[in-house]
């Protein structure tokens, strides 16, 4: 079993959907977690911590349970440049990454 | 700003030949990382430095894969021989000692034939 396991994907959304993606993770003793954004090509860039508490950021949110070792991040009214894979990353001393989901937002 | 410098963006090699990656991070970031992500994939940790001491390189392959930190700023990733297999990108990034933030470099497409 992966450490890190997302959502398969692909996603293709029209503009102005709502889009979630869920990711769970295997180690209990995981202390941080993150989204981050990859384009075509291009190297990650974190997009947002997650926080036990949740927290939003504009039109994402992202949720942790650290009980079901699960984490979520919901795009809202989803734009163009929406488009790329999102890469969930859990951290308990070393960044391990998910597979990634893909996701492309048409108009 | 300057971001993670990496180099060459591009390389292709016949296998069993040797092949070199360098890595120049962000300025006062102590810990440097390479990742290989291969397609389809998300990046897989090679090793880790914190300064010049490599504090977890549990996943390189030692039998081929190398890496050093010589005064612990700049980093180079060495494969020798390569295999096919070892064709993907190779990633490297870096954090500072108060943040958790790991800021890639553009990464190094290695391409073996």
């Amino acid at each position: 079993r992966k450490e890190v396991e997302q959502d398969p994907g692909p996603f293709n959304v029209p503009e102005g959907a709502t889009v979630a993606f869920n990711c769970t993770y295997s180690n209990s003793a995981s202390q941080s977690f993150f989204w981050y954004r990859q384009d075509c090509r291009k190297e990650p860039k974190l997009l947002m911590s997650v926080y036990s508490s949740g927290n939003e950021d504009g039109r994402f949110t992202a949720q942790l349970n650290r009980a079901s070792q699960y984490i979520s991040l919901l795009i809202r009214d989803s734009k163009l440049s929406d488009s790329a894979t999102y890469l969930c990353v859990v951290s308990g001393g070393d960044m391990r990454f998910g597979a990634g989901t893909r996701l492309t937002v048409k108009p | 700003e300057a971001g993670v410098v990496q180099s060459p963006r591009y390389k292709i090699i016949e296998k069993k030949q040797p092949v070199a990656f360098w890595c120049n991070p962000i300025s006062g970031h102590n810990t440097l990382y390479w990742y290989r992500q291969n397609l389809g994939q998300g990046p897989e940790l090679l090793i880790r430095y914190e300064n010049e001491e490599a504090v977890d390189d549990s996943q390189l392959p030692k039998d081929r894969f190398s890496a050093e930190r010589l005064k612990g700023v700049d980093s180079t990733l060495k494969i020798q021989p390569a295999e096919l297999g070892d064709s993907a990108v190779y990633l490297c990034a870096s954090s500072s000692p108060a943040g958790f933030e790991q800021y890639f470099g553009p990464g190094t497409r290695l391409t073996v034939t």
